[in-house]
């Protein structure tokens, strides 16, 4: 079974600090995806990185970066955590173009991160 | 691009019985992929089933069935014999065929199932 975990299930952090949520798959995949799921809005793409050193801007990238230095992890990075950044956040992996009985996108277990 | 629109915000459904998520989209691309990710207070994203748009059969996954109409841009989940564990956020998404697999998602419709 393919296997995305994230360094933790639960963060509270304080407005100002810097934040690493980290991300790990086990499946050599070579897309690798940060979501955010926020009530009545649902998930929305923040980063998504599709080789090693390589990333996109999704729709909400700002006050994010990422980084992908090894193709099975990728960090989400908050430089100065704010109070609207208090969400679940929520990664994911595929390998691109499969045919469709196999694609997918797998996920993390997310973490909801808490900004005081 | 892609927009996804999921417009019930909250079904409720008995035991046993039928219930139909709605999902209507919008899409630029010439070929695309249709999803619905369910998610249960665990928060594990669980696939439940998968469509290409340029396949007319609608797909079919034991209990859940689509109804995908192309030309409405409407893809509707059923699920059918409704159960206990069928309770949790259901979200539709939709990638483009040159989309890098991006998933653009929906704001999910949370299934609540009645004993």
């Amino acid at each position: 079974d393919v296997k995305v975990t994230q360094s933790s299930r639960y963060l509270v952090k304080r407005t100002g600090e810097k934040v690493f949520l980290e991300c790990v798959q086990d499946m050599d995949h070579e897309n690798m995806f940060w979501y955010r799921q926020d009530p009545g809005l649902g998930l929305r793409l923040i980063y998504f990185s599709y080789d090693v050193k390589m990333k996109e801007k999704g729709d909400i990238p700002e006050g994010y970066s990422v980084s992908r230095e090894k193709k099975e992890r990728f960090s989400l990075i908050l430089e100065s955590a704010s109070t609207n950044q208090t969400s679940m956040y929520l990664c994911a992996s595929s390998t691109p173009g499969l045919p469709t009985p196999l694609r997918r996108q797998y996920f993390g277990p997310g973490t909801r991160l808490t900004v005081t | 691009a892609q927009t996804v629109t999921q417009s019930q915000p909250e079904m409720s459904v008995q035991e046993a019985e039928t219930v139909t998520l709605s999902c209507t989209y919008d899409t630029s691309e010439s070929d695309y992929y249709l999803f619905w990710y369910k998610q249960p207070p665990s928060r594990q994203m669980i696939l439940v089933i998968r469509q290409e748009a340029y396949k007319q059969q609608n797909a079919t996954e034991n209990r859940f069935s689509v109804n995908f109409q192309k030309a409405a841009k409407s893809f509707s989940l059923k699920i059918s014999d409704s159960q206990l564990g069928d309770a949790a956020m259901y979200f539709c998404a939709c990638e483009g065929i040159d989309s890098w697999g991006k998933l653009q998602f929906g704001a999910g419709t949370q299934v609540v199932v009645t004993p």
